[in-house]
């Protein structure tokens, strides 16, 4: 069965510092997500991402966080300067076309020092 | 989007017994539920979904039911296994709006 494939499964940094977490969506699939949740807490939407541009995102994805496609089958969420408070689970999704099922990956753990 | 919430933060049942676990939504506009199953480690994993012309549908071994007069989801799991155990999430959303998220109830299953 296809499946999302995310990389690594954690990451430890110090704060301050640049992180890139990948996801491999399933191959077919045209809408990408990135989540995240905190350690206890609900799974919380950062952004949406279709025909290359981002076509929706939350509060939380600030101007720390960008999301790129930079081939065909890869697509990045990079955080420019962690902070403690970015220590989370983050969750790669994707769908076929709207109104359909989301696919999440295994997840990255992040971990902030 | 409005919150989505879950009234049991954890349900523990015995092996064999049906379990249900609630979740109520308050965005009235809400068409198409998701429950989904989140083990430890793993990213959530679809279960079952519901569109809001419909109050049931059923699985293998599990149904969703929907109330929209009194905003209301549940999820049905009969013979419940040790395999069972794992955080479920109900999710919502309106159109083609982002899904929002419970924040999930432990199911502890038993032998």
């Amino acid at each position: 069965e296809p499946e999302v494939t995310q990389t690594p499964s954690h990451q430890v940094t110090q704060m301050g510092q640049e992180v890139i977490l990948r996801c491999v969506p399933i191959s077919n699939h045209l809408y990408f997500y990135w989540y995240r949740q905190i350690l206890g807490q609900k799974v919380e939407f950062l952004v949406s991402f279709y025909n290359n541009e981002i076509s929706e995102k939350s509060e939380i994805f600030d101007d720390q966080f960008s999301v790129e496609r930079p081939d065909g089958s890869n697509f990045t969420l990079k955080i420019r300067s962690t902070k403690l408070e970015d220590s989370a689970m983050y969750f790669c999704a994707s769908i076929g076309s709207p109104r359909n099922i989301q696919y999440f990956g295994a997840g990255t753990r992040l971990s902030v020092l | 989007g409005e919150s989505v919430g879950l009234h049991l933060p954890t349900l523990s049942v015995q092996e064999g017994d049906n379990s249900i676990i609630n979740c109520a939504y308050s965005n009235s506009a809400s068409d198409y539920f998701i429950w989904y199953k989140q083990e430890s480690g793993k990213g959530p994993q679809f279960i079952i979904d519901i569109r809001s012309n419909m109050d049931k549908r059923q699985g293998q071994r599990v149904t969703v039911l929907l109330n929209k007069t009194v905003k209301h989801l549940s999820l049905q799991i009969a013979a419940t296994q040790p395999g069972d155990s794992a955080v479920y999430f109900c999710a919502e959303n309106e159109g083609y709006s982002t899904l929002t998220f419970g924040k999930g109830t432990m199911l502890l299953v038993s032998p």
